[in-house]
């Protein structure tokens, strides 16, 4: 089935060690956006590429990077994870982000130890 | 700007029967969607339903329907004859339909419903 794919579903790393969050999906479409969430909060959009173009979130900080190589995958890069990047990843898709609803992952569940 | 409110304390209803999650939202986009997610425990958010500004009738799909009053911006989310697996948190959320900043999605803070057997 077409869908949306997040690995790995559990990510424990140290503090300060980077660490990479990957995302695929088979539904080709043209956008694909990174939500964090944390705890008993709404998902926070940090960025979204549309195609190749990367449009960042203002408040999104520096500490996280995406990539995206293809139109199948995305990554997000956190270079010095902190205590407060722990959370809930979500990556999520959408053909038209005008008139399309987005399709989510099953998230990346990050702790930082 | 976009915003979404959802006030609902944690919310309980019985099996089988019907409950209401309330949304209302503010925008000065003159065309908009509106949006339920659902989030289970295991952290998937699972689209429910989607409302166009300029839609005639309520949305519905399956047991999920769309009380949609634009007059008085509310998006209220409509669950008949609840099961035990719609346990979960439920977001609302509003795209506006231009590009840019508008057409990303904006989140409620979502609502906690339990359903008791």
């Amino acid at each position: 089935d077409a869908m949306v794919i997040q690995n790995p579903r559990y990510q424990v790393t140290q503090f300060g060690k980077p660490v990479t969050l990957s995302c695929s999906q088979t539904l080709n479409h043209n956008v694909m956006y990174w939500y964090q969430q944390k705890s008993s909060q709404a998902p926070k959009l940090l960025f979204h590429y549309y195609d190749k173009d990367f449009n960042n979130e203002a408040d999104t900080p520096d500490n996280f990077q995406s990539r995206r190589p293809n139109t199948s995958f995305c990554f997000l890069d956190i270079r010095s994870p902190g205590l407060g990047d722990a959370a809930m990843y979500l990556c999520a898709t959408s053909r038209d982000p005008r008139v399309d609803e987005q399709f989510f992952g099953p998230g990346t569940r990050l702790t930082v130890l | 700007a976009q915003k979404i409110t959802q006030t609902q304390p944690g919310m309980f209803v019985q099996e089988k029967e019907a409950v209401t999650l309330d949304c209302t939202y503010d925008t000065s986009d003159p065309s908009y969607g509106l949006f339920w997610y659902k989030q289970p425990s295991s952290g998937e958010m699972i689209f429910l339903i989607y409302q166009g500004s300029y839609d005639q009738q309520n949305a519905t799909e399956g047991r999920y329907s769309l009380n949609f009053q634009k007059a008085r911006k509310s998006a209220n989310l409509v669950i008949s004859a609840s099961q035990l697996g719609d346990s979960a948190m439920y977001f609302c959320a509003m795209r506006g339909a231009r590009t840019g900043a508008n057409s990303k999605l904006t989140f409620g803070k979502g609502i906690t419903l339990s359903v008791r057997p």
